[in-house]
């Protein structure tokens, strides 16, 4: 069974400054996404950013970006010039590509970012 | 919106009585999905579903039963509510063939 791991349950950042969260998973296939997923205290699940497994080339959206090492299963998450508004949860999870209907979003347990004025 | 409603948003119920969630999605996605939030557990999964009338466990499956009857419904019924279903409800829907998954916004279920 697939399996993702958040070794970090809390970090912290000054705002402006840069900060990496940390998500390394398991599995044995070789075509399958990788998401972050941001929950801050309204709850909602806001996907920040995903990746193919296929593709080489590390995914970016605006002050957000990953580094995806395949060969070593890490999926870190940058977030540059931090602000006040991305203290959340932030949730790395997986999702194999199999055929069938048996995909299914895999998470790890989540990193409390807060951001200090 | 993203076209997914959970109802109710919070509900406060008994141990032993049965409660139903409902996931409403207006997308017309093949994928649905429920999943518990707990902390210290993130999210796990507890049923899906790949199309009308087809669903299959996942790993926090006992204790919950699914059923979907139309496309737009996937309800979750937990038969007979105990403390330890006190958890954040999350429905995610998905198209076929896309591998991006939408979320509800969560039903708070409380068992007292």
């Amino acid at each position: 069974a697939q399996t993702v791991t958040q070794s970090q349950p809390e970090m912290s950042v000054q705002e402006a400054e840069t900060v990496t969260l940390s998500c390394t998973y398991d599995t044995s296939e070789s075509d399958y996404y990788l998401f972050w997923y941001k929950q801050p205290p309204s709850r909602q699940m806001i996907l920040v950013i995903r990746q193919e497994a296929y593709k080489q080339q590390n995914a970016t959206e605006n002050r957000f970006s990953v580094n995806f090492q395949k060969a070593a299963k890490s999926f870190s998450l940058k977030i540059s010039d931090s602000q006040l508004g991305d203290a959340a949860m932030y949730f790395c999870a997986y999702s194999h590509t199999a055929q069938g209907g048996s995909e299914k979003l895999v998470f790890g347990k989540g990193t409390k970012l807060t951001v200090n004025p | 919106d993203a076209g997914i409603t959970q109802s109710p948003r919070h509900k406060v119920t008994e141990t032993g009585t049965p409660v139903t969630l409902r996931c409403h999605q207006t997308e017309n996605h093949r994928y649905m999905y429920w999943y518990r939030q707990d902390p210290g557990h993130g999210l796990r999964l507890i049923h899906y579903s790949y199309g009308v009338k087809d669903t299959d466990k996942g790993e926090v499956s006992d204790g919950y039963s699914v059923s979907r009857s139309k496309t737009e419904d996937f309800l979750l019924t937990l038969e007979s509510a105990t403390s330890s279903q006190t958890s954040v409800y999350f429905c995610a829907i998905r198209p076929a063939g896309v591998y991006g998954y939408t979320f509800g916004s969560g039903t708070r279920l409380t068992v007292v």
